[in-house]
Parts: structure tokens; sequence; C-alpha cells
């Protein structure tokens, strides 16, 4: 069966970059129409989706965090790094990684981030 | 980008009683060659990730209960649950997959 963990620092500093780890498992990202999805959600709000990439690397982001954010995959280690520089307190959030099959179907449990100083 | 709007914000129904949400897109999401409407609707229960319940607008997920279903096409969109259970209070949510940036409403917060 398709499981996702999302997983990265609980904490970090205001400007420093944020790395995001999927570690996924029940598919591969080398097999055509498969993709993994970046979401994040603030406390109380509607999740945001954040990125997209493919099995082809075909990636989508954002268009208001586009300049910040790069995703990539280790298809070797089933894994989906997304990377966003200069962070702010306004990220917060819990970000979640979701497996883009039947529209988002398998979701990871969440990795909560603060951006303090 | 397409714009997602979910109605009521917030609902209480009795048990046994039916819910319905509404979702509408600024734009059509049907895409025609398929004839699928690229919308999905999800429930979220506090502390845990979004959970799938119905794509391409009517299909329901494995798993769901079918008192879960979801109809409209185009811009227009409604899930209903047919006899509300106590586990359904939740937060539910639309989202479109049409185009990026795969936006979601705003939400609807179902209470007893």
């Amino acid at each position: 069966q398709i499981t996702l963990k999302d997983s990265g620092p609980t904490l970090v500093k205001p400007t420093q970059t944020l790395t995001l780890t999927c570690a996924f498992s029940g598919f591969s990202l080398t097999t055509p129409g498969e993709g993994v999805g970046w979401f994040r959600q603030a406390p109380g709000k509607a999740p945001e989706w954040l990125a997209l990439i493919y099995w082809d690397d075909d990636n989508r982001y954002s268009p208001s965090l586009k300049n910040r954010l790069t995703v990539s995959k280790d298809n070797s280690k089933n894994r989906v790094i997304l990377r966003m520089t200069n962070v702010d307190p306004l990220d917060t959030a819990t970000y979640y990684c979701a497996h883009a099959g039947n529209s988002y179907d398998h979701w990871g449990q969440g990795a909560l981030v603060t951006v303090s100083s | 980008d397409i714009v997602m709007t979910q109605s009521p914000d917030s609902l209480a129904v009795s048990l046994g009683e039916r819910a319905t949400i509404n979702c509408k897109s600024s734009h059509s999401i049907l895409y025609r060659s398929n004839n699928h409407d690229y919308l999905a609707w999800y429930q979220q229960k506090p502390g845990h990730p979004p959970k799938l319940l119905i794509y391409w607008a009517s299909t329901r997920e494995s798993g769901v209960p079918d008192r879960f279903s979801g109809s409209g096409s185009g811009t227009d969109f409604t899930l209903t649950i047919s006899s509300l259970q106590a586990e359904d209070v939740a937060v539910y949510y639309c989202q479109q997959y049409y185009s990026s940036p795969h936006n979601f409403g705003q939400g609807t917060r179902l209470e007893i």
C-alpha cells in the first residue's frame, strides 16, 4: 500500500532555508503518471498547495512562492525534497506531502515547522 | 489561478439528517477530452491530514462510506452526507486539480 512520511526541522530561523523530505513507499516516481505534491497548513486555515513533481521531472509551483521553492526527487531512495529559501515567521505551518494519484489520495502525517528567531 | 469558494463556512446538522456543502470554481474544471471534472472533496479532523473522500467530483474513494456523495459539473459542485453520523464532525474542503495551483476552498466546518 502507499505510505508517505514527511519530515524536517521543527524550528528554523528567519532568512534560513527550510529543507523538507518526503519518504514514500508503494509506488515509484519512475512510473509514468506518478507524482508527489507538497502542501502546508497554518493553524485554523485551509491547506495551501505549494508544489508538484511528476515522474518526468515536470515541476509545478505556487505562483506566489515560485521564486523561493525548489522540488526535486531521488528515485533510488524513493524520496522527494522540498526546499524553501528565505523563510519568514509567516511560513510557520504544518507541511504535508501527498501522492498525486486520483487527486491527492494518500498523505503524510505532516511536519510542524516553526519559523522564529 | 482558479479560485474555489465554499458555502456555508459552517453548518450544524442533527444526527441522522442530511448535510449539504457547496463549492464553486471561478472557471470550469471540466476537461472535455475525458469528460471528467477535476474536483476532489476532503475531510479533515484535528491533528490529521486531509482525507480524500471524493474525486472526479462524484467518485468515492475506496473505503469511504456510501452516505458520502458528490455531484455537479463545470463550476458548481456539492458534497452530500445523507445521514450524519457523530464521526462525520470535521472540516470539509473542496479542491480543484484541473490546473496548477491546485487550490482549495476555504473549508466548511460541520458540527452536530
